[in-house]
């Protein structure tokens, strides 16, 4: 079974110029998340979806970042225009959602430096 | 106050040594509790569910403590692949919402 896929890897980019990230869960999956993995912290919630309506997204700073999750499958991250404390890991993940045992799986992540 | 804390680390523990961490939560309404574990610039993998009970898997041992909202996890015979970041995470809803602790850093030296 394919996980979860995300790109790209890795993104350079200055501040104030504006970058997107895409992740493709696994199959089936109804729950999508993505989260901000700074240096040295956790991973933090900025985002979930159940199938393509949002759960919650009350972390997110919606002034620079949005996210959407068309047809419920793939779902786009989008930063604009990017500061420098944005540099982080972006971490997508999936889940069964209620129906499943509550693990998620995660993408490698998407590495993100903005200078 | 975060949601979930862990004590701060870094752990250095030589082989064969016994180690254990301790993570506390604030939501006394959440539901259900894990421990991932992250490897260096990797992502996130669960590591164990944790039950009321406490659940054991080889040398890993998980405790729930509700009424304190503490949880733990203890790693026995300690091997160097064991190395990583410990991370737990409480789920407020079955199957939604994933809090996820700042993670304490586990270094297994020979």
């Amino acid at each position: 079974e394919a996980g979860v896929a995300q790109s790209p890897r890795y993104k350079i980019i200055e501040k104030r110029q504006s970058v997107a990230f895409w992740c493709n869960p696994i199959s089936g999956h109804a729950t999508l998340y993505w989260y901000q993995q700074i240096l040295g912290q956790g991973p933090k919630l900025l985002i979930q979806f159940q199938n393509n309506g949002v759960v919650d997204d009350s972390q997110l700073p919606k002034d620079r970042f949005s996210a959407e999750r068309l047809k419920g499958v793939d779902s786009t991250l989008k930063i604009q225009p990017a500061k420098l404390e944005d540099s982080a890991v972006y971490l997508c993940a999936s889940s069964l959602g209620t129906r499943g045992t509550g693990e998620l799986f995660f993408g490698e992540g998407s590495r993100l430096t903005v200078l | 106050r975060k949601e979930v804390e862990q004590d701060p680390g870094p752990f250095n523990v030589p082989e064969g040594a016994t180690v254990a961490f301790n993570c506390t939560y604030s939501n006394s309404a959440s539901q259900s509790f894990f421990w991932y574990r992250q490897d260096c610039r990797k992502e996130p993998k669960l590591l164990m569910s944790v039950y009321s009970s406490g659940n054991e898997d080889g040398r890993f041992t998980a405790q729930l403590n509700r009424a304190s909202q503490y949880i733990s996890l203890l790693i026995r015979d300690s091997k160097l692949s064991d190395s990583a970041t410990y991370l737990c995470v409480v789920n407020r809803n079955y199957g939604q919402n994933f809090v996820f602790g700042p993670g304490t850093r586990l270094s297994v030296l020979p």
